[in-house]
């Protein structure tokens, strides 16, 4: 099956610094990824779609200039937490799926950890 | 707007014994129905889906049945293994685009020996 890489796994930063995440396609052309944050005992709450060579749109409720997202390629997407507080902890998990009404395929997810 | 509600877990069960996870949704529309599964240290794979009402969704010996009159998605099988261990998510998919999903809040499963 498809196979979507993030990285790093889980990262360490400290307050007010920037962390980048990276999603990766391996073997396919993704039209459209999905950004996703789970707080600990909770559900994955989607927080923006990003379309390839498009601005990504947000949920209501985040962030766009505190949760930047880039997709410059079919086959990846960035989402880097700007300035980071110890608020934004919190396990990210992205998707990619080559085109609509088809299957959504996930990443392994990235946990991290402000201090 | 959209919801999925799951059973809180963690569900412990012996293993061959059998397994329900329920699964509750709310929607407008005519929303595509989702279980995920995420095996320790790894990300979501689906496991099952159905698209429309009575549509029975099965893999790897799991089932569910789309129930729209009881607005529900309800996961089983007969005889869990300990491999079965994981967190089980369920899901609906936003509209018309299946790749934007609502969670539910995932239910661990323990399988012993």
């Amino acid at each position: 099956g498809a196979v979507v890489s993030q990285h790093p796994s889980w990262v360490i930063c400290k307050s007010g610094t920037s962390v980048k995440i990276e999603c990766r396609s391996l073997d396919f052309q993704a039209t459209t990824m999905f950004w996703y944050r789970q707080f600990p005992k909770q559900s994955l709450m989607l927080m923006a779609t990003s379309n390839e060579g498009s601005k990504a749109t947000y949920e209501q409720g985040v962030e766009k200039d505190k949760f930047l997202i880039n997709h410059a390629s079919l086959t990846l997407s960035t989402l880097t937490v700007t300035s980071a507080h110890p608020e934004d902890s919190s396990f990210y998990i992205c998707s990619a799926m080559i085109r609509q009404d088809t299957e959504a395929f996930f990443g392994q997810g990235t946990r991290l950890t402000v201090v | 707007g959209n919801s999925v509600t799951q059973m809180e877990g963690p569900v412990t069960l012996s293993e061959e014994a059998f397994l329900t996870i329920n699964c509750t949704y709310t929607a407008t529309g005519y929303p595509s129905l989702f279980w995920y599964v995420q095996y320790p240290g790894e990300g979501l794979q689906l496991l099952l889906k159905a698209t429309k009402a009575d549509d029975k969704g099965s893999n790897k010996g799991f089932e569910a049945t789309y129930r729209k009159e009881t607005t529900s998605f309800h996961l089983e099988k007969g005889s869990v293994q300990v491999s079965d261990s994981a967190v089980y998510f369920c899901a609906l998919s936003d509209g018309g685009n299946t790749g934007k999903l609502i969670f539910g809040q995932g239910t661990t499963l323990q399988v012993k020996p």
